[in-house]
């Protein structure tokens, strides 16, 4: 069984560029997360998909993020304008059931820098 | 705030020594905890979760936590480490009926051989 995939794995940008991140989960797992480290600090929920709808965007840290989930697949996270702080690490993890006690799996992340 | 504590950023074992990691959390209420590990170049992967039952969870590769409900501890044991040990260590906790992980800032182990 393939595990959850991210690309790309690095990506330099310039502030005030647009980047966009992509996950693809495990096939059959109804609920993506996305999360963020910034460096030395704890990873940080950013928002949760059910399939195609957003259950929980109390992590996005502002209106330059924005994640979609087009048919309930492959989810992409576009940050534009990027700033400095943006720069970091975005994980993205699935699970295949709703409930608390469910497993998250995690991708290997996308390190993220702004210059 | 909600937070999850780890007291312990970078943590430097020989090989055999045993370990002990702690964690704390600061929400009342039921919730589930975890330990997740992640390698050198790997993706992070479960290590162990409790959310019922007996406080002693055993977990993969020999690993261990007990959840002490009047502590609001959740600590991670081996009682002998390896040097495939060394990895970077973070435990995490959700509200029983929430979904999101709440993350502590993680903890450096190296295991020198």
């Amino acid at each position: 069984e393939a595990g959850v995939t991210q690309f790309p794995s690095h990506s330099v940008i310039e502030k005030g560029q647009t980047v966009t991140l992509r996950c693809d989960p495990i096939s059959g797992h109804d609920n993506l997360y996305w999360y963020r480290r910034v460096m030395g600090k704890e990873i940080k929920f950013l928002l949760h998909f059910v399939k195609e709808s957003k259950q929980d965007e109390s992590g996005m840290p502002n209106n330059r993020f924005l994640a979609e989930r087009t048919g309930g697949t492959y989810s992409t996270l576009k940050v534009q304008p990027a700033e400095l702080e943006d720069s970091g690490v975005y994980f993205c993890a699935s699970s295949q059931v709703r409930e608390s006690t469910d497993t998250q799996y995690f991708g290997p992340g996308t390190r993220l820098t702004v210059l | 705030a909600q937070s999850v504590s780890q007291h312990n950023h970078h943590v430097i074992l020989s090989e055999a020594a045993s370990l002990e990691l702690g964690c704390n959390y600061s929400y009342g209420g039921t919730v589930n905890l975890f330990w997740y590990v992640q390698y050198p170049g790997q993706h992070l992967q479960l290590l162990l979760k409790y959310f019922s039952g007996d406080p002693l969870v055993k977990g993969i590769k020999g690993f261990e936590a007990e959840f002490i409900k009047s502590k609001f501890s959740f600590n991670l044991r081996k009682p002998s480490v390896q040097w495939s040990d060394t990895a970077e260590y973070f435990c995490a906790v959700n509200r029983y009926n929430t979904d999101k992980l709440i993350f502590g800032t993680g903890t450096r182990l190296q295991v020198f051989p």
